[in-house]
């Protein structure tokens, strides 16, 4: 069965500490892995997409990173204002526009 | 650019009734997509079209229909509200052509409904 998986649930750091939030998946072919935030009452917010094992991508204090069973997103020195949940989701290759699996997101909480 | 627009923000219902969540994108995507977001859960998609006069069902299709006349709009309608429908609602759009890279979804800013 298809599956994304992110850990931990919640995550709770201090200003400047860095961190990694994990995204693992098991599906039956992989052809794309998105990583969005999602501010409370808001609706998600597209950060990267990666594509192939070894990829990486940096925005700010944020780099995505793939390898062939899991993506990281590395936050470094966060600031309060990254508060927020992270999504991760999987589209599937060799299928129809509708297989996007997400995960159930990691809230991130940066301590001033 | 609005980007994707949902209205309304709001919405609490008694059970049985019904009514329509609108959904609206001005970046002439050809993809537009329904989710329902619940505490603990991933998004899970509802119904889903790929042009102007084409849907077809997602994860959860039971107890809603869409319909897409425009390129622009992707109305989500609740033919007879149950409690087991309170959730927050997202609707997304994307631009995709077959082999291309391009295909990001990007969401509007929900509507919480509330079943009674």
């Amino acid at each position: 069965e298809d599956q994304v998986t992110q850990s931990p649930e919640a995550l709770r750091l201090q200003e400047g500490e860095s961190s990694s939030l994990n995204c693992s998946y098991t599906v039956s072919g992989l052809r794309g892995l998105f990583w969005y935030r999602q501010d409370p009452g808001k609706g998600p917010e597209f950060l990267f997409t990666l594509y192939s094992a070894g990829e990486e991508k940096e925005k700010e204090r944020l780099k995505a990173t793939l390898t062939k069973k899991e993506s990281f997103l590395h936050i470094t020195a966060p600031k309060p204002e990254d508060s927020a949940t992270y999504l991760c989701a999987v589209r599937l290759r060799y299928s129809s526009a509708s297989k996007i699996i997400f995960g159930s997101g990691t809230r991130l909480s940066i301590r001033p | 650019n609005a980007g994707v627009t949902q209205t309304p923000k709001f919405q609490v219902l008694k059970t049985g009734q019904s009514m329509t969540l609108q959904c609206a994108q001005d970046m002439n995507h050809e993809y537009m997509s329904w989710y329902r977001q619940d505490p603990g859960m991933g998004l899970r998609l509802i119904h889903y079209s790929v042009g102007a006069g084409i849907t077809d069902q997602g994860e959860v299709p039971n107890g809603y229909n869409v319909s897409r006349s425009t390129t622009e709009d992707f109305p989500l309608r609740l033919l007879s509200a149950a409690p087991s429908q309170t959730s927050v609602y997202f609707c997304a759009s994307s631009y995709s052509t077959p082999g291309l890279a391009a295909d990001t979804q990007y969401f509007g800013p929900g509507t919480r409904l509330t079943v009674l």
